[in-house]
Formats: structure tokens, C-alpha cells, sequence
């Protein structure tokens, strides 16, 4: 069974620091692996995506994620988080061998930056 | 870019009351559009997938019955919450799958706040 998750509900972190939000998964093939970000009361905002190529994918608003396949690992970076970053975050996965274009998300982490 | 558009945004309606939210895709077409239930501070839940011209794929424990699902062409995708009760008050949020786009991310409605009084 495909599965997602994101170990921490909630990620602290000062303006101007580095962020990382965490996401790992379960696929049975090779994933496509994706992250969106959700302001209140709002859809979901595409961040960025790894289909193939270069582990480190750069995305909007200066984020990246690095897929490390050995770990299944796909987190969530920034170099200096701003307070308008503030936000949840999810990672999201779909197995490449789906023809639905089904997504499996992860519980969400909620990113706070202080000032 | 890819716009999809939910409307409303925001709707009360009484008990036993029936809503419709609709869900476009405007400046692409989608063979794919999926409807999702957000809880507070929650996941989100796939409810149906929705493929035009064709019936929706349900998924496991949610009503086909309660929850009406119309994918009448390549841009537009409703849900009708039938006899709505208060515990069907959620977010519900729509996303669309660009045609032809294998690889491609969902794009995503703003969403729809329904408070069933």
C-alpha cells in the first residue's frame, strides 16, 4: 500500500533561519513525489515536484526538496524561511505505475516562523 | 497557468437542504477532477475520483448517494451534498489533472466551506 508521512505536526523555526519539513514514503514502484503548501481557508499551492533527474528539485518561493531514494526520503527546504512561509504543508506521492492520477498525501505539517 | 475555480467559497444551508459546489478547470481541459474533505487542521480525504463522461470512483466509505458527483465535460466537475446534515459540514476542495499530462501535479480549487446548520 502506498503511504506518506510527514513525522512532524508542527515545525518552529526563527525568520532568517534554514527550514527542513520532513516526508518519507511507501510506494511499490518509483514514485512522482510532490509538495503543496495550504494558507487558511484556502486550496492547495503546486510548490514542486521530482519526476526524474537531478535528486535536488528547486520549486516556487525559493523552496527545494532533495529525493534520496535509499531513505525515501523527500524533505522540504529553504535556505532563510520568511515569515509569510508560515503555512501547512504537505508532501504528496503517486506511483508511476497509476493510471488515475490519484496523489496520497501525508497528514500535513504545520510551519510557523517567528519574526 | 493551470486555474481552477471553485465556487462558492462559502455556503450555510439549513438541515435537509441539498448544495452544489462546482469545480472548473479554466484555461485547460481535465479528464481528471478529484474531490477532497478537509477535517480542521486535518488531511486531506479523497472522496471520488471523477473522470468525464463516465461515473465517479468512490472511494471506501463514502455514500454515492450523499454525495453526487458530475463530470458533465472536460472543465467542469460538481458535488451535490444531498439532505446535507450538520457532520457534513467540512471544507471540500477540488483538484484537476491537466490532459495528457502524465506526470503532472493536481491543480487545486480554492475550496468550498460548507456549515450545515
Amino acid at each position: 500500500a502506498q503511504s506518506v508521512a510527514q513525522p512532524e505536526d508542527q515545525v518552529n523555526v526563527a525568520e532568517g533561519n534554514p527550514l527542513t519539513v520532513k516526508c518519507t514514503y511507501s510506494v511499490s514502484g518509483n514514485p512522482y513525489l510532490f509538495w503543496y503548501v495550504q494558507y487558511p481557508n484556502r486550496g492547495l499551492q503546486f510548490l514542486l515536484k521530482y519526476i526524474t533527474g537531478d535528486n535536488l528539485v528547486k520549486g516556487s518561493y525559493g523552496f527545494e526538496a532533495e529525493f534520496n531514494k535509499s531513505q525515501t526520503s523527500f524533505h522540504l527546504k529553504k535556505p532563510s524561511a520568511l515569515v509569510s512561509d508560515s503555512a501547512l504543508y504537505f508532501c504528496a506521492v503517486r506511483d508511476r505505475s497509476s493510471n488515475t492520477g490519484k496523489l496520497i498525501f501525508g497528514q500535513g505539517t504545520t510551519l510557523q516562523v517567528k519574526p | 497557468g493551470a486555474v481552477v475555480s471553485q465556487h462558492p467559497s462559502w455556503v450555510i444551508c439549513k438541515s435537509g437542504t441539498s448544495v452544489k459546489i462546482e469545480c472548473r478547470s479554466l484555461d485547460f481541459q481535465a479528464t481528471t477532477m478529484f474531490w477532497y474533505r478537509q477535517f480542521p487542521k486535518q488531511s486531506l480525504m479523497l472522496m471520488a475520483t471523477s473522470n468525464e463522461g463516465s461515473k465517479a470512483t468512490y472511494e471506501q466509505g463514502v455514500e454515492k448517494d450523499k454525495f453526487l458527483i458530475n463530470h458533465a465535460s472536460l472543465t467542469l466537475s460538481t458535488l451535490t451534498v444531498t439532505s446535507a446534515h450538520p457532520e457534513d459540514s467540512s471544507f471540500y476542495i477540488c483538484s484537476a489533472s491537466r490532459q495528457g499530462a502524465n506526470t503532472g501535479e493536481l491543480f487545486f480549487g480554492e475550496g468550498s466551506r460548507l456549515t450545515v446548520l
